[in-house]
């Protein structure tokens, strides 16, 4: 089962920094915090992963709180292509399964 | 070279009809997997493969018989299908269990 809670849906405006939480408060010291996103009719794509400390690659920024129960991410300067769905998934990285939860629909509007 | 390529895109099928899907990586990664996505849902795994072994079947029904034939392919056989098994399959791969997912585009099954 999901072990994360994300909101269904979120509008930002294009150019504007987007914001996606999300609540993992039964996370395992051992467990990561992945993402993905999947647009419209494709396969999911990876964008970021942590463990405790936050970080950056070039797609987006991961925020995890200091108790580990609740992360963001962060897309800095949404674009119309960033519209998708947007999935938090607790993931362990010793033979663990990626399951995915409902996700947050992302709405980048212009 | 670092997709994971599905065929075919699209597929009808009769419900009598045998079938197969294939998915192929070239990143040497030594487990593959396959999902089901049905529409306005969340990917649902199905099967893992590691080292070219089943690792887990998720309770799928049989009508539905994975295949890894080496490192770098994975099928999956469709037989006697039923129309609620139309969805998105995606296949995945990753350097091992634990590890980042690359994920497939997909394949469209429709089953009439």
């Amino acid at each position: 089962d999901a072990k994360t809670t994300q909101p269904t849906s979120m509008d930002c405006a294009e150019g504007r920094a987007a914001n996606l939480p999300c609540n993992h408060s039964t996370i395992s010291g051992n467990e990561y915090v992945y993402w993905y996103r999947q647009i419209h009719s494709q396969g999911p794509q990876y964008i970021i992963h942590g463990l405790k400390n936050n970080e950056t690659n070039e797609m987006a920024s991961l925020i995890i709180t200091e108790d580990r129960k609740s992360s963001t991410l962060i897309l800095p300067h949404a674009t119309l292509r960033d519209t998708a769905v947007y999935y938090c998934i607790v993931f362990y990285n010793q033979g663990g399964k990626l399951i995915f939860g409902q996700g947050t629909e992302l709405s980048v509007k212009p | 070279d670092t997709e994971v390529t599905q065929t075919p895109k699209h597929l009808v099928m009769g419900m009598t009809n045998k079938k197969s899907l294939k998915c192929e990586q070239h990143m040497g990664h030594r487990a593959m997997y396959w999902y089901k996505q049905k529409a306005k849902k969340p990917p649902e795994l199905m099967f893992v493969y590691s080292y070219e072994k089943l690792s887990i079947n998720e309770s799928v029904p049989s009508r539905f018989s994975p295949e890894c034939p080496n490192s770098s392919l994975l099928n999956l056989h469709l037989h006697a299908l039923q129309p609620e098994d139309s969805a998105l399959y995606l296949c995945a791969s990753s350097q091992d269990t634990g590890m980042g997912y690359t994920f497939g585009s997909g394949t469209r099954l429709t089953v009439v």
